[in-house]
């Protein structure tokens, strides 16, 4: 099946910086791609929809200014974590549907923890 | 997206079929049932999914009923790595339509 990537798997920042995650399609391309969030022992949470070419769209209650989302091309969407705090330490997963296909691929997810 | 309803954990043993139930009694006409597991730590994996027919592949079967209000997966010959969260979403097929998921069920294989 096609193959989605993320990068970092992990990472460690201090309070106050920013932080970008990766989310690659490797094997097709992706006009839209998922961004979700998950905290120990819940579920995925959807944040946001990325577009290629066009402004996210966010559910509601996430803050657009701090959770700065970038689709530049077919197969890469960036999510930007900015000015991080420790309670935006989670599982960030993306996933990419592909062009007619029923399936939906998700990344391996993405471990921030925020010091 | 209709709602989805499953028992928040289940036990099987090792060799044995694992049924997980699901209720989406607000199902409409053009949503399919989809079924995704997620091993700790990992993203989401695809399982399988319907509209209003049974459906099989090589990981699992899934059972609709004829009034779409209720469907089953199940696990033939479950294994200790097919502990996972189970998480039943119903949604329709337009491309880009993204996935909503509830809280899924914990299925435990024990040996």
């Amino acid at each position: 099946g096609a193959v989605v990537s993320q990068h970092p798997s992990w990472v460690i920042c201090k309070s106050g910086t920013s932080v970008k995650i990766e989310c690659r399609s490797l094997d097709f391309q992706a006009t839209t791609m998922f961004w979700y969030r998950q905290f120990p022992k819940q579920s995925l949470m959807l944040m946001a929809t990325s577009n290629e070419g066009s402004k996210a769209t966010y559910e509601q209650g996430v803050e657009k200014d701090k959770f700065l989302i970038n689709h530049a091309s077919l197969t890469l969407s960036t999510l930007t974590v900015t000015s991080a705090h420790p309670e935006d330490s989670s599982f960030y997963i993306c996933s990419a549907p592909q062009t007619g296909s029923y399936e939906q691929y998700f990344g391996p997810g993405t471990r921030l923890t925020v010091t | 997206d209709a709602k989805t309803t499953q028992p928040p954990s289940m036990d099987c043993a090792e060799g044995r079929a694992a049924n997980l139930p699901c209720n989406h009694s607000t199902i409409s006409g053009n949503e399919y049932v989809y079924w995704y597991r997620q091993i700790h730590s990992q993203g989401p994996q695809y399982i399988i999914h319907g509209l209003k027919n049974n459906e099989t592949n090589e990981m699992a079967s899934l059972i609709i009923t004829e009034d779409r209000k209720s469907s089953t997966l199940i696990l033939p010959h479950a294994t200790l790595r097919d502990t996972a969260v189970y998480y039943c979403i119903v949604r329709d097929m337009e491309y880009g339509n993204k996935l909503v998921f509830g809280a899924g069920t914990i299925l435990r294989v024990k040996s």
